[in-house]
């Protein structure tokens, strides 16, 4: 059973503040690690896809890192703004798994004014 | 660009009348899967293509059908429809296989079965 874990489930910021989540998954056969923005109403968009030990992404105020050999990924917002509302998705494939992307069941973030 | 385009948007149906919920992206991408969205849950993997005339099964196929017969299109079959199958429903492609490159998701279908 390849149990894909994110934490919190939902969380509440205010404006300005920084956040971040976890994404735990299992640490063995790691192939893939991807996190999708996934904002009501729309379709969910990738923001990073990470497949390497070690490995650090950023893209404007939201970064991702990845330890593969204990099974985590964490997603930072660097001040939240309303707009960064959103459901934060993780995702996984160990190798092998036929194509079988396991996701988490997100992280539900929103930003108060 | 229209990316990955799924039709209908919402769909109403009663118990045993089978659909077709239809996915088509415009990407070139040999990879195409479905996945099913329940609240509490995260998307689940009910059936995908490496290609044109490939499907294999994902994580929860029971229940549904598919086919790839072009590298656009990848329709998704309900046969016979169970109130268990009340759901979200988002198509996604990728360049390649899952994993080193990223999905690209429709926009989604919601089912309601009574």
């Amino acid at each position: 059973i390849l149990n894909v874990e994110q934490s919190p489930q939902s969380l509440h910021v205010q404006e300005g503040d920084s956040t971040n989540f976890t994404c735990s998954f299992p640490s063995s056969n790691f192939y893939a690690l991807h996190w999708y923005r996934w904002e009501t109403a729309k379709s969910p968009e990738a923001l990073f896809v990470m497949t390497l030990n070690g490995d650090e992404k950023k893209k404007g105020r939201i970064s991702a890192t990845l330890n593969t050999k204990e099974g985590y990924s964490y997603l930072y917002i660097k001040g939240s703004q309303p707009e960064d509302s959103a459901t934060y998705l993780c995702a996984f494939r160990s190798v092998g798994n036929n194509n079988d992307m396991r996701f988490g069941a997100g992280t539900r973030l929103t930003v108060k004014p | 660009n229209a990316g990955v385009t799924q039709t209908p948007k919402f769909q109403v149906l009663k118990t045993g009348q089978s659909m077709t919920l239809q996915c088509a992206q415009d990407m070139n991408h040999e990879y195409m899967s479905w996945y099913r969205q329940d609240p509490g849950m995260g998307l689940r993997l009910i059936h995908y293509s490496v290609g044109a005339g490939i499907t294999d099964q994902g994580e929860v196929p029971n229940g549904y059908n598919v086919s790839r017969s072009t590298t656009e299109d990848f329709p998704l079959r309900l046969l016979s429809a169970a109130p268990s199958q009340t759901s979200v429903y988002f198509c996604a492609s990728s360049y390649s296989g899952v994993g080193y490159t990223e999905a690209f998701f429709g926009q989604g279908t919601r089912l309601t079965v009574v």
